[in-house]
Order: structure tokens, then C-alpha cells, then sequence
């Protein structure tokens, strides 16, 4: 078992509907959690962490945390041409210490 | 804002080359860090470093080395190269918070090595 999954997608979605990117973890210790976003060809740059289970918002983006089923989520309300990129889970596993383990990204395609 | 700078973009090198990756960040922050990103394997953690001197093995350390001789700059060696690491790799930066809590990582452009 890989220890952060993510479908691979691609997911696609209309323009101006929600889009749902979701992650699993296998370490029920783990405590920071991380949703970044890659243009092909280009970095990884965050969108959002979150380190308590429930919602946290920003602008068009809500990550969802539930530790007790170990998964986390995104959501992307008003989905643009403009968010079609790769979303890289990443969460800090415990006894980790400062690292970072990725999942393998889903690929979002927002579509006209 | 936050700016990690990585040496080349793109780089192409014979096999048997040593190479070296440079990395710099401008934000005094304690932690680097090299990964190598491969279609459908994701981002893997090859080496960090928490201060200046110090490094740890990621998950795939074999084929490289490290170098963190002041602590804006992190060099990422490939002592003969070889065409399995062939990829595009990504240094990255954190602040090193001595909390509970892990914070964000900040990468470079990235660097595309293409070894023949």
C-alpha cells in the first residue's frame, strides 16, 4: 500500500462546477498535510495546508482534514479553464520529521 | 515572498559525467531539500538538509551525494552519470519550525537533466 494515494485522474469537470480532489494517507500519526498545484512543465507551488481535522477556506479552495478515516481532500468551487493543472497531496508521516511524502498527483482538466 | 533559484533549467550530460545541481534560497531558511520528479512515480525525496554541514538520506539516495557548505546553498552531485537518472529534479526550502508541525516547502523551477 503506497502511503499517500491519489487517483490519477484525469478528473474533469465544467467550468463553474466544484471539483473534488481527494487523498489517502496510511500513517494515523501523521499531523500536517499539504495541497499543491503543478502547471506541466513548471514547480510545485502550495495552495493550502491544514493541520486540524475539518474545513479550512481560502478564496475558491476549502481542504477538508479527517484524521479518524486518514483521508484529506480539496475542493474548487467555481472551477476554472485556469485551475487544469496536477494537485500533489502531501503529508509530514509520523516520525517523519521535517520531510514531506507525496502522492502522485491527480490531474484536473476543466473543460469549456 | 519566498524564492528558491535552481542553477540550469535544462542540462544535458553524458553518461560517466559528474554533475552538479545548485540551489539557493534567499529566506534563511534551516531546511533543503532535493527530490526527483518521474511520470507516475511522483515527487521522491532524495536527500535533505536541516543546517548548514548536516544531511540526511531520503528515500533514494543511491547515485548522489550533497553538499551544504552555507546555508543558503544546497548542491545536489550526481557522481557519474547515468542514464536511470535522467528526470527532472526540484530542490526545495522550509523554514524548520520547532513545532509539532511541519512546515511548507518552497521549490526552485526545477531542472530538467537529460543524461545520454
Amino acid at each position: 500500500q503506497k502511503e499517500v494515494e491519489q487517483n490519477s485522474g484525469p478528473l474533469s469537470v465544467p467550468e463553474g462546477a466544484i471539483a473534488s480532489l481527494n487523498c489517502t494517507y496510511s500513517d494515523r500519526g501523521s499531523q500536517s498535510f499539504f495541497w499543491y498545484r503543478q502547471y506541466s512543465g513548471k514547480s510545485p507551488e502550495l495552495i493550502m495546508s491544514i493541520y486540524s481535522n475539518g474545513d479550512k477556506e481560502d478564496g475558491r479552495f476549502t481542504a477538508q482534514l479527517n484524521k479518524a478515516s486518514q483521508y484529506v481532500s480539496l475542493l474548487i468551487r467555481d472551477s476554472q479553464p485556469s485551475d487544469s493543472a496536477t494537485y500533489l497531496c502531501a503529508v509530514n508521516l509520523a516520525g517523519t520529521a521535517s520531510k514531506l511524502t507525496f502522492g502522485t498527483g491527480t490531474r484536473l482538466q476543466v473543460t469549456l | 515572498d519566498v524564492k528558491v533559484t535552481q542553477s540550469s533549467r535544462y542540462l544535458v550530460k553524458r553518461t560517466g559525467e559528474k554533475v552538479f545541481l545548485e540551489c539557493v534560497q534567499d529566506m534563511d531558511h534551516e531546511n533543503m531539500f532535493w527530490y526527483r520528479q518521474d511520470p507516475g512515480l511522483g515527487l521522491r525525496l532524495i536527500y535533505f538538509s536541516y543546517d548548514v554541514k548536516m544531511k540526511e538520506k531520503g528515500d533514494i539516495p543511491e547515485g548522489y551525494s550533497v553538499s551544504r557548505e552555507k546555508k543558503e546553498r544546497f548542491s545536489l552531485i550526481l557522481e557519474s552519470a547515468s542514464t536511470n537518472q535522467t528526470s527532472m529534479y526540484l530542490c526545495a526550502s522550509s523554514l524548520g519550525l520547532l513545532t509539532g508541525f511541519t512546515d511548507t516547502q518552497y521549490f526552485g523551477p526545477g531542472t530538467r537533466l537529460t543524461v545520454l
